[in-house]
């Protein structure tokens, strides 16, 4: 595995239902991030984490809640979601030196749909 | 706060053609600024980035952009296109104090037309 995986790929749920979207970064890099790519709309940042820690909530509505158990592993739990809430979810990391932001390495994304 | 714009939401070029990409920012210090290419299905892959130094920034697949802090721009330019370019260009600005964020246009759709 190389670069940045992200699971499910696609994922169709109501609701009420709780789920869970999964990513996980075989590049060493002590920086993950959370975007919501919706049609038409600039690539909006969810969530950063640096060394395993939230420095970054931007304004997001609870119902996402993330998880960043280690530097290689973050998660974003889904629950009482919306319709217009269906977007695809991008993960990304990188080496966070302080300073100049350093490149961002995207996973493919998982496209979620909320019925 | 920081911003950038992409004007051209699609663009069409014929293959062979030469392209340029439009991307104009607002920030007050010096940006550092990128450009991402995503293809249909994927994430986004980095194209090119400039910090500081040389204006003129060359990248991957044969792309450059400059970098005009005068118009406050930094355009993706390429001398002749593949049908392989067809994706959707996002460029994004990030800043020296501003964390490890990064602030994303709303993209251009490059189609290529054989």
């Amino acid at each position: 595995e190389t670069g940045v995986t992200q699971t499910p790929r696609h994922l169709v749920m109501g609701m009420t239902n709780k789920k869970s979207l999964k990513c996980e970064q075989h590049l060493g890099h002590n920086a993950m991030y959370w975007y919501k790519q919706s049609a038409k709309k600039p690539l909006e940042l969810m969530f950063v984490y640096n060394f395993k820690e939230q420095t970054e909530n931007n304004s997001v509505p609870s119902r996402f809640s993330p998880e960043c158990p280690n530097s290689s592993h973050l998660f974003l739990h889904l629950h009482t979601l919306q319709p217009e809430d269906s977007a695809l979810y991008l993960c990304a990391s990188s080496q966070w030196r302080g300073g100049a932001p350093g490149e961002l390495f995207f996973g493919e994304g998982s496209r979620l749909t909320v019925l | 706060a920081q911003s950038v714009t992409q004007p051209d939401i699609h663009i069409t070029v014929s293959e062979g053609a030469s392209l340029e990409l439009r991307c104009n920012y607002s920030y007050g210090a010096t940006p550092y600024l990128f450009w991402y290419v995503q293809s249909p299905g994927q994430g986004l892959q980095l194209l090119l980035k400039y910090f500081s130094g040389d204006t003129l920034v060359q990248g991957i697949k044969g792309f450059e952009a400059e970098f005009k802090r005068s118009q406050s721009s930094f355009n993706l330019r390429k001398p002749s296109v593949h049908w392989s370019d067809a994706a959707e260009y996002f460029c994004a600005v990030g800043a020296r104090g501003g964390g490890n964020k990064l602030t994303f246009g709303t993209g251009t759709q490059l189609k290529v037309e054989l």
